[in-house]
């Protein structure tokens, strides 16, 4: 399973866009990428997932380099809600198992 | 829905003892999961099932045990309890949707402290 690189913590403004970077760059062409985030102490929640191609959803968007060696999490007007630990996983297509890695701690500052 | 639901939220154990974590899900899932997270530390996979009657381990299998008799219930036991299992235990379902998406519903978790 290709294993993940993110930074341990980032601050951002509220209101501001917050970019979240992960480096995969041993990911296959089998790999997807998909991003959670744990808000305080509870589970972790889904946010975005993305295989080649930008995607976009109602949290997030996502944009992966077109080698897919990284790939960045957007949250185009972050909260103070928004503050949380996000994790960047590589999964195997049909596979079930996730690799979680220390994720980075997003702080967003009034 | 509930989605998924674990009992109990919190438990210590003294060294030596067992219990069983319950873990519950609504949503008609045949895939779940067992993971444990240590303090600042990312989540690490215990156990999970693709249906019933079907179990493999995960990363750190070691001093669990799990089974999967339904649909809906999963329970992870720990029989000879460690202060090592000190941790946040969280169970998660999901289905194996088309294109091979895989959205995992996590529970609450369960803080276990074992001395």
């Amino acid at each position: 399973d290709a294993k993940t690189t993110q930074p341990t913590s980032m601050d951002c403004a509220e209101g501001r866009a917050a970019n979240l970077p992960c480096n995969h760059s041993t990911i296959s062409g089998n790999e997807y990428v998909y991003w959670y985030r744990q808000i305080h102490s509870q589970g972790p929640q889904y946010i975005i997932h993305g295989l080649k191609n930008n995607e976009t959803n109602e949290m997030a968007s996502l944009i992966i380099t077109e080698d897919r060696k990284s790939s960045t999490l957007i949250l185009p007007h972050a909260t103070l809600r928004d503050t949380a630990v996000y994790y960047c996983i590589v999964r195997v297509i049909r596979t079930y198992k996730y690799i979680f890695g220390t994720g980075t701690r997003l702080k967003v500052l009034a | 829905n509930a989605g998924v639901t674990q009992t109990p939220k919190f438990r210590i154990l003294k060294i030596g003892q067992s219990m069983t974590l319950q873990c519950a899900q609504d949503m008609n899932h045949n895939y779940m999961y067992w993971y444990r997270q240590d303090p600042g530390m990312g989540l690490k996979l215990i156990y999970y099932s693709v249906g019933a009657g079907i179990t493999d381990k995960g990363e750190v299998p070691n001093g669990y045990n799990v089974s999967r008799s339904t649909t809906e219930d999963f329970p992870l036991r720990l029989e000879l309890a460690a202060p090592s299992q000190t941790s946040v235990y969280f169970c998660a379902s999901s289905p194996m949707e088309a294109g091979g998406h895989n959205e995992q519903f996590f529970g609450p978790g369960t803080r276990l402290t074992v001395l």
